[in-house]
């Protein structure tokens, strides 16, 4: 079993929705949350990153942890083309600098 | 502020053949990696620098692959030879010390090798 699981889509929706991207993780120890947007032949980008549980919101963008299921989300709200990438979700350890990667979810917004 | 930086964005080359990436972290930032990400997958690490010294390097296959950074920024990663398998993406990040409100990890833009 991963470490990390993340569901690798494509996951396709209309403009305008709101989007919902998962991933779950099996170490208790994982303290730091991540999520990155990955656009075709760029390197990830930093959107998101979180301690614990909780939410953290960010414009359009929405970081929910629940750390009694091991389950993290990242939520767009108003889903726009440009928003189609790959979205990466990643976790590490309390003083730790190994970070852990989901394999990623490819997601399309159609105009 | 500058950004981590690395090049060649591409570059294909001839199995057997060296090949050599480099990249300068961003300003300040001690910790210094080299992830290698094949397609569809996720960030897999390499190696993992501590100003000039590589303190985790257990994923790195040695028999082929090198690392150095010298004067505790710029790094550059290497491959001699280069097999069909090694065609990927090498990606550089850099963070501050993990702390409690800091590090995130910011890469680069990746090194895209193809080996024919």
């Amino acid at each position: 079993q991963k470490e990390v699981e993340q569901d690798p889509g494509p996951l396709s929706v209309p403009e305008g929705a709101i989007v919902s991207l998962n991933c779950t993780y099996s170490n208790s120890a994982f303290q730091y949350f991540m999520w990155y947007r990955q656009y075709s032949r760029k390197g990830p980008e930093l959107l998101m990153y979180t301690y614990s549980s909780g939410n953290k919101e960010d414009g359009r963008f929405t970081a929910q942890v629940d750390k009694s299921s091991k389950y993290i989300s990242l939520f767009i709200r108003d889903s726009q083309p440009s928003d189609s990438a790959t979205y990466l979700c990643a976790t590490r350890a309390s003083g730790t600098y190994k970070y852990i990667f989901g394999t990623g979810t490819r997601l399309k917004v159609l105009a | 502020e500058a950004g981590v930086v690395q090049s060649p964005r591409y570059k294909i080359i001839e199995k057997k053949q060296p090949v050599a990436f480099w990249c300068n972290p961003i300003s300040g930032h001690n910790t210094l990696y080299w992830y290698l990400q094949n397609l569809g997958q996720g960030p897999e690490l390499l190696i993992r620098y501590e100003n000039e010294e590589a303190v985790d390097d257990s994923q790195l296959p040695k028999d082929r692959f090198s690392a150095e950074r010298l004067k505790g920024v710029d790094s550059t990663l290497k491959i001699q030879p280069a097999e069909l398998g090694d065609s990927a993406v090498y990606l550089c990040a850099s963070s501050l010390a993990p702390g409690a409100n800091t590090g995130e990890l910011f890469f680069g833009e990746g090194s895209r090798l193809t080996v024919l």
